[in-house]
């Protein structure tokens, strides 16, 4: 609907596993983004690419690990995982003169047991 | 305002109404301030946004207010309907950043 898919739309893990999260956008944008949404917290930024070049970390322990392979594709790498990084993750793109006006997918609920 | 746990402040609406929902902010470096709605099992979706050397903006049956003085933000929401129940958060894009700083989040429930 919105021009950027995320995969899976649910995922458990244990704390000891390894997984990944997908984005993808359609939108031709540059620039991409992935966000924490827990119950807790207002919607958290954690990383940002422009042009396939990390430009931002904010301060996300390393048991995250980013990846942009190109324009249009963004990964969230998992590893080791605590149960208070239950939520839900969300991805953005933009054009990168225009990160006010963001296109986010519908998310990955995360469950970490 | 900020917004603690599940207990996001709620704004009750009747169908037909027009809805009023607040921000308060606090970094005046900010050079965008935008509105987004997020429905259930969705991302949010940006609604709208104003420039900080502006004060009045309006759109498809909504209007942003900001308030430099106070330093608040508000988005009106004319006739009210069913498919505007959501929970809306204002963000501010501060000067020469490359990133958004979301708020907590308001409920809106129409009612019909």
């Amino acid at each position: 609907e919105t021009g950027v898919t995320q995969t899976p739309r649910h995922l458990v893990m244990g704390m000891t596993n390894k997984k990944s999260l997908k984005c993808e956008q359609h939108l031709g944008h540059n620039a991409m983004y992935w966000y924490k949404q827990s119950a807790k917290k207002p919607l958290e930024l954690m990383f940002v690419y422009n042009f396939k070049e990390q430009t931002e970390n904010n301060s996300v322990p390393s048991r995250f690990s980013p990846e942009c392979p190109n324009s249009s594709h963004l990964f969230l790498h998992l590893h080791t995982l605590q149960p208070e990084d239950s939520a839900l993750y969300l991805c953005a793109s933009s054009h990168a003169d225009r990160i006010n006006e963001q296109f986010f997918g519908p998310g990955t609920r995360l469950t970490v047991l | 305002g900020e917004s603690v746990g599940l207990h996001l402040p709620t704004l009750s609406v009747q169908e037909g109404d027009n809805s009023i929902i607040n921000c308060a902010y606090s970094n005046s470096a900010s050079d965008y301030f935008i509105w987004y709605k997020q429905e259930s099992g969705k991302g949010p979706q940006f609604i709208i946004d104003i420039r900080s050397n502006m004060d009045k903006r309006q759109g498809q049956r909504v209007t942003v207010l900001l308030n430099k003085t106070v330093k608040h933000l508000s988005l009106q929401i004319a006739a009210t309907q069913p498919g505007d129940s959501a929970v809306y958060f204002c963000a501010e894009l501060k000067a020469a950043g490359n990133k958004l700083t979301f708020g907590g989040g308001t409920r809106v429930l129409v009612k019909p």
